[in-house]
């Protein structure tokens, strides 16, 4: 696609829920982050695809938080157990190589009740 | 820990003025420094961009301004527009894919 695509753009849970969070990167971008922007701060760092090497989670904030990347392409975050310092918005970003030069999507805004 | 303070947290200007957004570090091995521009309901996108060796920068109406012994930089919006009206965040990088951001700030441009 002409850019990254993330869905839903909107999600509402319960407490306690697990949700799913995608990313479709740019076509052939071969890095793929992962932000969080909470409200009233900068963004987040959360964890890092490059290829077929072992992904960066250093920035991962519990075990509850976890993400995959099928076939070097889509990505999904997964948050278990949903809580409400959870609610923020979620973005993720792709890049043809490594930084710099990477282009963020529109972003999930994740709102746990 | 945030590693790059950011102020001020929102600014008014009218139309013409120079908004002036400050950014401070500690790290100094932070060798790269973007400047993120966020619309409502958008991802932020790259604005401008600076290595330490440089003490000033400019794109168009943008201009960054570094001060390395200071560990500080800025950003100034010359002849400043409403359509600038946006969320702007500095960042820092060591050269790697992380990047360590401002908290961001609020800027708005009245007609």
């Amino acid at each position: 696609g002409a850019g990254v695509s993330q869905s839903p753009s909107n999600k509402v849970t319960e407490k306690g829920k697990d949700v799913e969070l995608r990313c479709d990167p740019i076509s052939g971008h071969t890095a793929l982050y992962w932000y969080r922007q909470s409200l009233g701060q900068g963004l987040e760092f959360l964890i890092y695809f490059q290829g077929n090497s072992a992904p960066d989670k250093s920035g991962l904030p519990s075990d509850r938080f976890s993400a995959e990347r099928t076939g070097g392409s889509v990505s999904t975050l997964t948050i278990q157990r949903t809580q409400q310092e959870d609610s923020a918005v979620y973005l993720c970003a792709s890049s043809l190589g490594q930084w710099p030069g990477y282009t963020f999507g529109s972003g999930t805004r994740l709102t746990v009740v | 820990q945030q590693q790059v303070k950011q102020s001020p947290q929102s600014l008014i200007v009218q139309k013409g003025g120079i908004p002036i957004i400050n950014c401070a570090y500690e790290n100094t091995a932070f060798d790269y420094f973007p400047w993120y521009q966020q619309f409502p309901g958008k991802g932020p996108a790259l604005l401008i961009a600076i290595r330490p060796d440089v003490s000033e920068k400019k794109e168009g109406r943008f201009t960054i301004s570094f001060n390395k012994s200071a560990k500080q930089f800025s950003l100034h919006i010359m002849d400043s527009q409403p359509g600038d009206s946006a969320t702007y965040f500095c960042a820092a990088t060591l050269g790697d894919y992380k990047l360590s951001f401002g908290a961001g700030t609020t800027v708005t441009v009245r007609a």
